[in-house]
């Protein structure tokens, strides 16, 4: 089974400022997919990136970036320039890449979270 | 945009009652999901569904849980005789492929007195 591990239960930072998340997770599967999800204060659950596992570049949307390190199974998210609009906790998500049949089915797997504040 | 809707917002209910919990998946979709959350931890899977039929469930999903696709619009998550612990956010999510991106929809908060 897969586990994923966020070990900061909060962080916070400056409006402008970066700040990086960290997530680690364990599997022995090789191909795979790996997330960072938003959850605002509504709840509402919102992909933030995602990484393919076969791929070595690091992802990159606009402002979020991650350091996405294989062998050591780390899979950190850097924000930078924060905004208000960046309070939020934070899940890091796995996905196992799992064929039956030419089926795919897309199971995740979340930390426990971080809660990110971002200060005026 | 097309996005994930979820009815009700919010069920309060009684211990040992059965509640249906309501999904619209987004139209072209094939592959659903439901979640839940309970207050302050995090996001657990407890099924997936491809094809009409269940594709993977966790261990939370045991004989009080169902899924069905009744119309091939609506997707709905019963549970039988709910319980105390039962109480959590419940988020259904779609997606295309198995590994495209998850849509969730805004979550049914339970509550079961």
């Amino acid at each position: 089974a897969q586990t994923v591990t966020q070990s900061q239960p909060e962080m916070s930072v400056q409006e402008a400022e970066t700040v990086t998340l960290s997530c680690t997770y364990d599997t022995s599967e090789n191909n795979y997919y790996l997330f960072w999800y938003k959850q605002p204060p509504s709840r509402q659950m919102i992909l933030v990136i995602r990484q393919e596992a076969y791929k070595q570049q690091n992802a990159t949307e606009n402002r979020f970036s991650v350091n996405f390190q294989k062998a050591a199974k780390s899979f950190s998210l850097k924000i930078s320039d924060s905004q208000l609009g960046d309070t939020a906790m934070y899940f890091c998500a796995f996905m196992k890449s799992f064929n039956a049949g030419g089926t795919s089915y897309g199971k995740l797997t979340f930390g426990q979270g971080t809660i990110l504040t971002v200060h005026p | 945009e097309p996005e994930v809707t979820q009815t009700p917002s919010h069920q309060v209910t009684q211990m040992g009652q059965e509640v249906i919990l309501r999904c619209v998946p987004i139209s072209n979709h094939l592959y659903f999901y439901w979640y839940r959350q309970i207050l302050g931890q995090k996001v657990e899977f407890l099924v997936s569904f491809y094809n009409n039929e269940i594709s993977e469930k966790s261990e939370i999903f045991d004989d009080q849980f169902s899924v069905e696709r009744p119309d091939g619009s609506n997707f709905t998550l019963k549970i039988r005789s709910t319980k105390l612990e039962d109480s959590a956010m419940y988020f259904c999510a779609s997606n295309w492929g198995g590994m495209d991106e998850q849509f969730f929809g805004p979550g049914t908060r339970l509550t079961v007195l």
